[in-house]
């Protein structure tokens, strides 16, 4: 079955990075565009980045812009966020979806069970 | 395209019928219109619809979605326990090459 698995998270002092990570299994990775997406204690989902299939498409929520960077590996079916600079509003679950289409404009419809990061 | 908006909450009764709003999508005729997605507490999102009522396999027929001018309304008939849960509406806006989420709606079934 289609499978995600975000790991990386934690906590980390204000300023400093973090890198996260999705293993991707039960599809074809190098296929699908791919997303991270955020959610806040007690708060709603924001959209943070999108990768197209073959890496040669990013876009960035204006939030990160900047400070946060998408990647993927399609050689070991994993992707990532590299984490600059963190805020403490950066707090939040970050889950790795998968976009139905290879541009990243479609709807992410496998998602991951997500990864904790604190700031503080 | 600005941010989607959606009630905080809707509360309605078993069996019966809700109906959730998001505005603020865009009225072009080629747009897609939103995404639904259900999200239970501690467990990530699931979609419910995409591109103007396309439903996942294993959804019900039960949720519905449809669009008129710049509101996409999902609907939910026969409210069952599970239905309690938050839902988000979601859209590409390729104005700004980004993901759009409204702020979503807590559905409580009475």
């Amino acid at each position: 079955q289609m499978q995600l698995v975000e790991s990386g998270g934690g906590v980390v002092q204000p300023g400093r990075s973090l890198r996260l990570s999705c293993g991707a299994s039960g599809f074809t990775f190098s296929s699908y565009a791919m997303h991270w997406v955020r959610q806040a204690p007690g708060k709603g989902l924001e959209w943070v980045a999108v990768m197209s299939h073959d890496g040669n498409k990013e876009y960035y929520g204006d939030s990160v812009k900047g400070r946060f960077t998408i990647s993927r590996d399609n050689s070991k079916n994993t992707l990532f966020l590299q984490m600059n600079s963190l805020r403490a509003e950066d707090t939040a679950v970050y889950y790795c979806a998968r976009d139905r289409s290879r541009g990243g404009n479609y709807i992410m419809d496998v998602w991951g069970q997500g990864t904790t990061v604190t700031v503080s | 395209q600005a941010g989607l908006t959606q009630p905080p909450s809707v509360s309605k009764g078993l069996r019966q019928t809700a109906t959730l709003t998001c505005t603020g999508i865009s009225s072009d005729d080629d747009d897609e219109g939103a995404a639904w997605l259900q999200q239970h507490q501690g467990n990530p999102p699931k979609v419910l619809s995409y591109r103007n009522n396309n439903r996942p396999s294993g959804i019900s027929e039960r949720f519905s979605a449809s669009r008129s001018g710049n509101t996409s309304s999902l609907t939910i008939t026969g409210l069952q326990p599970e239905d309690e849960a938050d839902y988000y509406c979601a859209t590409w806006d390729s104005s700004l090459s980004a993901w759009v989420f409204g702020g979503g709606t807590k559905l409580t079934v009475l």
